[in-house]
């Protein structure tokens, strides 16, 4: 069975701030890839990165930056200089090649930035 | 905008009744997929479907069923509605059927009342 799991229910920090959101993650299966979404209080999913099991490089787009670390199964995600419109509800999710072949969510990270 | 198109926006309708909600996929994408996301549990799988196949199927009730029509545009239909069915619908595609970006549509809300 596969499972993601994101510890922080929820975050609260102050506008500059960085701050990471953990997931962990749980799968037999050696072929699996990595999301992160972004659902901000309008409602909408927003697609933010994809990661392949065999592609542990970190990725840095803009302010946002992903450490994906496979001898911890974990899959990090940083925000730098966090802003306002960053408030959002953050989801890890994981899509396996074995039985499932669902996208499977953790339970989301509310993140709120304060001016 | 994802280019996932889904309908309607907003839905209420009583207990007992069927409603119907609609997704046309990205442009190119072959599968499209349906979850739920409520209070209680989560963003969950409901179902997938590739180029007008059933591939997965989730935690979907046997109330629901769905659809995915020769033109790849997709069909939930929700019958026999509970006050535990009020949710959002999501409604995403993907290109392929491994392991391919998904991109999620903006929702159908269900409110049953």
């Amino acid at each position: 069975a596969q499972k993601v799991t994101q510890a922080q229910t929820e975050i609260s920090v102050v506008e500059k701030e960085d701050v990471t959101l953990d997931c962990v993650y749980e799968t037999r299966d050696t072929t699996y890839y990595l999301f992160w979404y972004k659902q901000p209080p309008s409602g909408e999913l927003v697609f933010l990165i994809r990661r392949n099991s065999f592609d542990e490089q970190n990725e840095i787009s803009g302010r946002y930056s992903w450490n994906f670390q496979k001898s911890t199964s974990s899959f990090n995600f940083t925000i730098t200089a966090s802003q306002v419109v960053d408030s959002a509800v953050y989801f890890c999710a994981l899509w396996t090649s074995g039985s499932a072949r669902q996208l499977t969510f953790g339970s989301g990270t509310q993140l709120t930035v304060l001016p | 905008d994802s280019g996932v198109t889904q309908t309607p926006k907003h839905l209420i309708t009583a207990t007992g009744q069927r409603v119907t909600l609609r997704c046309s996929p990205r442009s190119g994408d072959l599968s499209v997929y349906w979850y739920q996301q409520s209070l209680d549990q989560g963003l969950q799988f409901l179902i997938q479907y590739y180029n007008g196949e059933e591939r997965a199927k989730g935690n979907i009730l046997e109330r629901f069923s769905a659809q995915q029509f020769p033109d790849l545009h997709s069909e939930l239909n929700l019958s026999s509605l509970e006050l535990g069915d009020s949710a959002l619908y999501f409604c995403a595609s993907s290109l392929g059927n491994s392991g391919n970006t998904i991109y999620f549509g903006e929702g159908s809300w269900l409110t049953v009342v």
